[in-house]
């Protein structure tokens, strides 16, 4: 099973920031089967990015998502204050698993 | 527009099952994969498995074989997980979520969730 480990634990920054958030896998991951969610309170998760870099339909252009093999990266460009979540990668290998998250909180 | 809405929130004792239903519209329900997810209160995302409604076919997370199973309604669009000998660390919100189409392997992002239902275990 692929481990996936996601840095920092808690990003604080104000808005209009850029925002870098890190997703590391413990093996490659194949074919940039790799995914970017957010959370927000009492919401159910929202797909941001598919195969590494990817924006799924409907978001915005200041999220990015790079990286392959082990090494994965999602970037807010510009923080807008509703962007202000809990982030989790997640590859889609078998079986499926999910990194602890990145909180991105305002400072 | 594409929606999965399920059922309401359920507090069963240790030792019981629960089965949380999740109905899809807006799409053709039997085209694309059915994945379920939970989530422990504060906690991060679990995959559990996911159900082809095309042919019924299953492949479970390995944490939780032998007491899951998903199934699905082809008639009302509906799938449902099943989870049986509840115990109190299975309290927590489970997602379905729609996966890629069934004409191709089930290896893509989860898009759209449906809203959540909470299950909880107390005694």
């Amino acid at each position: 099973e692929i481990v996936l480990t996601q840095s920092p634990g808690t990003l604080s920054l104000s808005p209009g920031e850029r925002a870098t958030l890190s997703c590391r896998a413990s093996q490659s991951v194949s074919s940039s089967y790799l995914a970017w969610y957010q959370q927000k309170p009492g919401q159910a998760p929202r797909l941001l990015i598919y195969g590494a870099s990817s924006r799924a339909t409907g978001i915005p252009d200041r999220f990015s998502g790079s990286g392959s093999g082990t090494d994965f990266t999602l970037t807010i460009s510009r923080l807008e204050p509703e962007d202000f979540a809990v982030y989790y990668c997640q590859q889609y290998g078998s079986p499926f698993t999910f990194g602890p998250g990145t909180k991105v909180d305002i400072k | 527009q594409v929606q999965l809405v399920q059922s309401g929130a359920e507090v069963k004792k240790p030792g019981a099952s629960v089965k949380v239903s999740c109905k899809a519209s807006g799409y053709t329900f039997t085209g694309y994969y059915m994945h379920w997810v939970r989530q422990a209160p504060g906690q991060g995302l679990e995959w559990m498995g996911w159900i082809n409604p095309n042919s019924g076919g299953t492949n479970y997370a390995q944490k939780f074989q032998g007491r899951v199973t998903m199934t699905r309604d082809t008639s009302i669009s509906t799938a449902y997980m099943e989870l049986s000998r509840l115990r109190s660390d299975d309290t927590a919100v489970y997602y379905c979520a729609r996966g890629p189409p069934t004409y191709q392997l089930p290896l893509d992002g989860f898009d759209p969730w449906g809203q959540g239902t909470l299950v909880t275990v107390s005694s």
